[in-house]
């Protein structure tokens, strides 16, 4: 399968600590990146790390990414409570395919 | 800044009739896509367009669905008789060019409910 996995599932937090979230996959890719989902809403994009790097910052965000391993973590420093929602990992495979692939998701809820 | 506009936001349509969810991806975009999820199930490819033709399906994307870019701007799905298991959110996204620059953007889905 290509499906992407995400651990955790759910994650609470206090406001302030930071939030790590991670996700594996199976293929060879090409990027692979990272969106929020508030309850309800639409997906927004919020940083691509493509196969030949290994750190990108954005913000409070920082993701790495190991391609031996085939995983990938998100993290997000100084939690607010604005950063409740649930967090996706998505790659694109390496050959031909354009197609995001998405994890399962992790649900973070921070509490004030 | 630019945003991927879909609508309507909800549509509510029983079993076995048409709906044909509109979208207007950004106007500098190439690539045109649609994903739905499932309630509480993970987001999964539908369907990639790139220039006037289908690029890519997924086994989702069977002979009730079809996808069409009428003119400059509007980006549809249309499934053609619809069933109970379609019922999720449908997203439509785009992105300027296929290089691992830029991720997509996705609009704000339509909530379709077949009952």
């Amino acid at each position: 399968s290509q499906q992407g996995e995400e651990d955790p599932q759910a994650l609470s937090i206090q406001e302030g600590e930071n939030a790590t979230m991670n996700c594996s996959y199976k293929t060879s890719i090409n990027n692979l990146q990272w969106y929020r989902q508030n309850s309800g809403r639409g997906l927004v994009h919020l940083i691509l790390i493509r196969s030949n790097e290994r750190e990108k910052h954005s913000g409070r965000l920082r993701v790495t990414l190991d391609t031996s391993k085939k995983s990938s973590s998100l993290l997000i420093t100084a939690s607010r409570a604005a950063d409740t929602a649930s967090y996706f990992c998505a790659h694109q495979a390496l050959q031909g395919a354009q197609k995001l692939v998405f994890g399962q998701g992790t649900r973070l809820t921070i509490n004030p | 800044e630019p945003e991927v506009t879909q609508t309507p936001s909800h549509q509510v349509t029983q079993m076995g009739q048409e709906v044909i969810l509109r979208c207007v991806p950004i106007s500098n975009h190439l690539y045109f896509y649609w994903y739905r999820q499932i309630l509480g199930q993970k987001v999964e490819f539908l369907v990639s367009f790139y220039n006037n033709e289908i690029s890519e399906k997924s086994e989702i994307f069977d002979d009730q669905f079809s996808v069409e870019r009428p003119d400059g701007s509007n980006f549809t799905l249309k499934i053609r008789s619809t069933k109970l298991e379609d019922s999720a959110m449908y997203f439509c996204a785009s992105r300027m060019e296929q290089g691992a620059r830029n991720g997509y953007t996705f609009g704000s889905g339509t909530r379709l409910t077949v009952v």
